[in-house]
């Protein structure tokens, strides 16, 4: 059965690092998305990515955040400086059409230090 | 806008009794309801979806949930604990058409033997 992919599964950071985190959607899914988990917390929704370009973002997403599909199969987050409160797991998922059921990868924990 | 409460934090059960976690959903429009499983260390797994068909809708391993509209809830039940039930169950929003998904703070399950 065909699943999402995320790399690394654990990644320790310093403040201040870039991270790129990667994800393999599903390989006939065309939505992209991302969510963190912030411990003890909600998955928050962060940005959406449709036909190249990102369709949809939260507050979080802020300039320090962006998104990426460099070839026909990976997606990845970077976060160019990264801070304490950035750290939390990080899910990728995917999904066939909008509103439909997204498919989550296993998640990346961030740890920044 | 779209939110969910998760009106138990933890639920306790023994093996093979019922079990039941309450959701309650606000959208401004036509949602679509999910319930995502996340056992230790694993990604989210889609446990049931309801996008408007019938309204008791079933999913894996034994789950299933009823979408009442006048009350605005989506409970997820099983009629029998397994010991592999233990994991945190997440309720689910998405506005009918929109990209991200709104998920509830979440249910922790034990199941005693």
């Amino acid at each position: 059965e065909p699943e999402v992919t995320q790399t690394p599964s654990h990644q320790v950071t310093q403040m201040g690092q870039e991270v790129i985190l990667r994800c393999v959607p599903i390989s006939n899914h065309l939505y992209f998305y991302w969510y963190r988990q912030i411990l003890g917390q909600k998955v928050e929704f962060l940005v959406s990515f449709y036909n190249n370009e990102i369709s949809e973002k939260s507050e979080i997403f802020d300039d320090q955040f962006s998104v990426e599909r460099p070839d026909g199969s990976n997606f990845t987050l970077k976060i160019r400086s990264t801070k304490l409160e950035d750290s939390a797991m990080y899910f990728c998922a995917s999904s066939v059409t909008r509103g439909n059921e997204q498919f989550f990868g296993p998640g990346t924990r961030l740890t920044v230090l | 806008a779209q939110s969910v409460t998760q009106l138990d934090s933890h639920v306790s059960v023994s093996e093979g009794t019922p079990v039941l976690l309450r959701c309650n959903y606000s959208s401004s429009y036509s949602p679509s309801l999910f319930w995502y499983v996340q056992h230790p260390n694993k990604g989210l797994q889609l446990l049931l979806k309801y996008t408007s068909a019938a309204t008791l809708v079933k999913g894996i391993n034994g789950f299933e949930a009823e979408f009442k509209k006048s009350e605005t809830s989506f409970h997820l039940t099983k009629p029998s604990a397994h010991m592999s039930d233990a994991a945190e169950y997440f309720c689910v929003v998405s506005d009918r058409g929109d990209y991200k998904l709104s998920f509830g703070a979440g249910t922790t399950v034990t199941v005693r033997a």
